[in-house]
């Protein structure tokens, strides 16, 4: 079925630095992809919606600066977190619609952590 | 606004027994309504999906009820086992062409033998 892989699986970083999280579809072209975060105990929330080949779409409230999302083939799509502070500790998943089948397949989250 | 709502942070159920997990939305323009299944720290696995159109859905173990006068939908898990145990996630995506999906707040399921 269709998987996408998604790396780091956690990451640690200082405050003020860039981390970026990737997302790759292996067995299927995804031309669109969502990045959601979830914080502790609550509801994933759509960060943003990227297109291959065009810009993201974010959603109220989301800094698109602080939030950079690429998705420059149809296999990628990745997230940076740049000047991380430590109230952008969440955990991160992004998702890609997959036409052929029924529902969204998700990867499997990134645990950021900034001290 | 909270579109998408599971009002039961919680469920206990016994091995063998059903499990009903509820939704409800307020979005009419949802057409699509999918349950996911989550563990800590992995990301959500797909369970089942219920076009608006349709009123049920069954697969295996897991059944959907939708009840759009209702703007109502329902998990069944029957019989739930302890493997069952997980957050469960309701789902709903608009009507829009990219399909961007709205995640109620989730219900903790806990299956003892």
């Amino acid at each position: 079925g269709a998987v996408v892989s998604q790396h780091p699986s956690w990451v640690i970083c200082k405050s003020g630095t860039s981390v970026k999280i990737e997302c790759r579809s292996l067995d299927f072209q995804a031309t669109t992809m969502f990045w959601y975060r979830q914080f502790p105990k609550q509801s994933l929330m759509l960060m943003a919606t990227s297109n291959e080949g065009s810009k993201a779409t974010y959603e109220q409230g989301v800094e698109k600066d602080k939030f950079l999302i690429n998705h420059a083939s149809l296999t990628l799509s990745t997230l940076t977190v740049t000047s991380a502070h430590p109230e952008d500790s969440s955990f991160y998943i992004c998702s890609a619609r997959v036409r052929a089948l029924v529902g969204y397949t998700f990867g499997s989250g990134t645990r950021l952590t900034v001290v | 606004d909270q579109q998408v709502k599971q009002n039961s942070p919680s469920l206990s159920v016994q091995e063998g027994r059903i499990s009903i997990l509820n939704c409800d939305y307020t979005n009419s323009m949802f057409d699509y309504f999918l349950w996911y299944k989550k563990y800590p720290a992995e990301g959500p696995t797909f369970l089942i999906s219920i076009s608006s159109i349709k009123d049920k859905n069954e697969d295996g173990r897991f059944t959907v009820f939708l009840n759009k006068s209702a703007k109502h939908l329902s998990l069944h898990i029957v019989p739930s086992q302890p493997g069952d145990s997980a957050v469960y996630f309701c789902a709903a995506r608009g009507g829009t062409s990219y399909g961007k999906l709205t995640f109620g707040q989730g219900t903790i399921l806990t299956v003892h033998p």
